[in-house]
């Protein structure tokens, strides 16, 4: 069954710094998507991506965040000056249309990070 | 604003004993609602999607339905595989970006 990768699985990172995470969307999909979750509450949206342009984000998604196509099979967020409070699980999804008709949004198993 | 909430927070089950989850939304306009299961350290996995009032899917032990108001979630003769976490989210019509709006989720447990 296809399937959303998401490297690495865990990011340490010291506060200030600059973090990449990295996803594979499944190769059909055409909507590409960032989620993060911090440690016991739920999980939020941050920015949706579509026709090579962000299509949507949240109140969260500020100017130190970015995400990117950089080819055809990767989709990247980066966090330019990482804070204490960025500290989440960052899960990348996929889906091939908009809504669930195509088996709904598919999720990667995410990237923990940690600001130290 | 967009609100799911969902209920209860955790629940604790003997095997085979039958229950229901809970969520209630207040949205602009739904597009869909959405059940997920997600186990420790993992990301979602797709459940169903519901789109109108009175529509119902199942899988397996599992069962969703829908009202203007709430979803429920059925899971029929539970077994200890089944415990995770299962989330409700909901797309509505309003935004470009299809984004999801998630509950809190119910922490299920399912024991021998």
């Amino acid at each position: 069954e296809p399937e959303v990768t998401q490297t690495p699985s865990h990011q340490v990172t010291q506060m200030g710094q600059e973090v990449i995470l990295r996803c594979v969307p499944i190769s059909n999909h055409l909507y590409f998507y960032w989620y993060r979750q911090i440690l016991g509450q739920k999980v939020e949206f941050l920015v949706s991506f579509y026709n090579n342009e962000i299509s949507e984000k949240s109140e969260i998604f500020d100017d130190q965040f970015s995400v990117e196509r950089p080819d055809g099979s990767n989709f990247t967020l980066k966090i330019r000056s990482t804070k204490l409070e960025d500290s989440a699980m960052y899960f990348c999804a996929s889906s091939y249309g908009t809504g669930g008709s195509s088996g709904g949004y598919t999720f990667g198993s995410g990237t923990r990070l940690t600001v130290v | 604003e967009d609100q799911v909430t969902q209920s209860p927070e955790a629940l604790r089950l003997q095997e085979g004993e039958s229950s229901s989850l809970n969520c209630s939304y207040t949205v602009s306009g739904l597009r869909g609602l959405f059940w997920y299961r997600q186990d420790p350290g993992k990301g979602p996995e797709f459940l169903f999607t519901l789109y109108s009032a009175g529509e119902e899917k199942e899988k397996e032990r599992l069962k969703a339905t829908l009202t203007k108001k709430e979803s429920f979630l059925h899971i029929t003769a539970p077994k200890p595989e089944d415990s995770a976490t299962y989330l409700c989210a909901v797309q509505t019509l309003t935004g470009g970006g299809n984004k999801l709006t998630f509950g809190t989720g119910t922490q299920l447990k399912v024991e021998l």
